[in-house]
């Protein structure tokens, strides 16, 4: 069974320090792995990484894939108060059709 | 472009009542999807369409049923509302079934008593 887990499930922090949020995965025939940010609402994309495109950058959040490893990291730099929010990873396997399987989320509150 | 769009926002019913989740997307996306997402534990997949006139059980498809109305539109149906079943219910669309990321509704909240 495909298994996405993150860590830490909640993580506090200061304006302006960096974070760095884990995933790692069980998942059959590999396809891609996508990181959504969650405000109050509806997920938003932030990344897909996929084996021709472990390392994406967009301003202060990176996001790198261990295919060794079968993990990724989402880094944020220079974190502000508009990044806090619920973090969510999740992974496509081959299984004849497109499905995502999501890890729990890391919560993340950043404080002024 | 709105997007993904789901009706209602918010909804209360009673065990064993019954009720259908509007979803509908803008996009000419081909594949749609429910999920479900409870606290602490992420987002599931209830049923997905890849593509119109084809639907497939999800993760945790007991107690529901869908219909892929058109390209458009999905619906999710619970035929006998159960408490287990309060969650907040997302519909989202790609626009193939693989290799594309998804795109989300603001969600419906639902609270059975």
């Amino acid at each position: 069974e495909d298994k996405v887990v993150q860590s830490p499930l909640s993580l506090v922090v200061h304006e302006g320090d960096t974070v760095t949020l884990n995933c790692s995965y069980e998942v059959t025939n590999f396809r891609s792995l996508l990181w959504y940010k969650q405000e109050k609402k509806a997920p938003t994309f932030l990344f897909m990484l996929t084996s021709s495109g472990i390392e994406k950058k967009s301003g202060r959040l990176s996001s790198i894939l261990d295919k060794k490893e079968l993990s990724s990291i989402l880094n944020i730099t220079a974190t502000q108060t508009g990044d806090s929010a619920i973090y969510l990873c999740a992974v496509e396997g081959i299984q004849g059709a497109q499905k995502l399987v999501f890890g729990q989320g890391t919560r993340l509150t950043i404080n002024p | 472009n709105a997007g993904v769009t789901q009706t209602p926002k918010f909804q209360v019913l009673k065990t064993g009542q019954s009720m259908t989740l509007q979803c509908a997307q803008d996009m000419n996306h081909n594949s749609m999807y429910w999920y479900r997402q409870d606290p602490g534990m992420g987002l599931r997949l209830i049923y997905y369409s890849a593509s119109e006139g084809t639907t497939d059980k999800g993760e945790v498809p007991n107690g529901y049923n869908v219909s892929r109305l058109n390209k458009r539109e999905f619906s999710l149906r619970l035929e006998s509302a159960a408490p287990s079943q309060t969650s907040v219910y997302f519909c989202a669309s790609s626009e193939a079934w693989q290799g594309n990321e998804q795109y989300f509704g603001p969600g419906t909240r639902l609270t059975v008593t």
